[in-house]
């Protein structure tokens, strides 16, 4: 079975709205969290990512929290925009091998 | 741009066939990883190069291969094409174990 999940299929927001994306992961060993966008007809795009000796990582318009008493990491996304509309990954690395969920379809609704 | 091209862009084969589809990875990058993302589903490893030697390799069946060139860019060959080997085929390119980046996909339709 897949060691990532996300939590929600689809999340719809506002633009202007925040945006919060979930993940949860079952491998305890594993110790680096990558968050990937990826558009409709493209690769996915590295957002940010987050070693596990960290609990918060930020970038712009984008912060990564990890939770590894539960196992748990989200992406949160400020002000989104329509162009922010596209499906996100979450992806552990407990080797060298990054390993996928199935992805949250995040629509921004203008 | 990540600078990760991938050709071709489409492609369609019948069972049965084989294909080649080809990347090239980014300048300064020394490893290629491919992987089959079928629709609405997240990236399945296949495997990866590294200076020209196979680094790893996901649960996908020997008529997958892959050979990396001394310029690091790869290939990913599939022989005795099967329906389910229908998917978006991408490859990503790193340096060492670095970030990955990706390169668009070939979208590869198997009738």
């Amino acid at each position: 079975g897949e060691s990532v999940g996300l939590h929600l299929p689809t999340l719809s927001v506002q633009e202007g709205d925040n945006s919060i994306i979930n993940c949860a992961y079952s491998n305890s060993a594993s110790d680096y969290f990558i968050w990937y966008k990826q558009e409709s007809g493209k690769g996915p795009q590295f957002i940010i990512d987050i070693r596990s000796n960290m609990d918060k990582r930020q970038g712009q318009r984008v912060t990564v929290l990890l939770n590894k008493t539960v196992k748990h990491l989200s992406l949160q996304i400020a002000a989104t925009q329509p162009g922010d509309s596209a499906v996100y990954f979450c992806a552990e690395r407990g080797s060298y091998i990054p390993t996928f969920g199935r992805g949250t379809s995040l629509i921004v609704h203008p | 741009e990540t600078g990760v091209t991938q050709s071709p862009t489409h492609l369609i084969k019948t069972r049965g066939q084989q294909v080649t589809l080809r990347c090239s990875s980014q300048s300064g990058h020394n490893t290629v990883s491919w992987y089959q993302q079928a629709l609405g589903q997240g990236p399945q490893f296949i495997f990866q190069y590294y200076r020209e030697e196979e680094n790893g390799r996901g649960n996908f069946p020997p008529r997958f291969s892959g050979l990396q060139f001394p310029n690091y860019s790869s290939e990913l060959n599939v022989n005795a094409l099967e329906l389910d080997d229908s998917a978006l085929y991408l490859c990503a390119s790193s340096l060492d174990s670095d970030t990955q980046y990706f390169g668009p996909g070939t979208r590869l339709t198997v009738l």
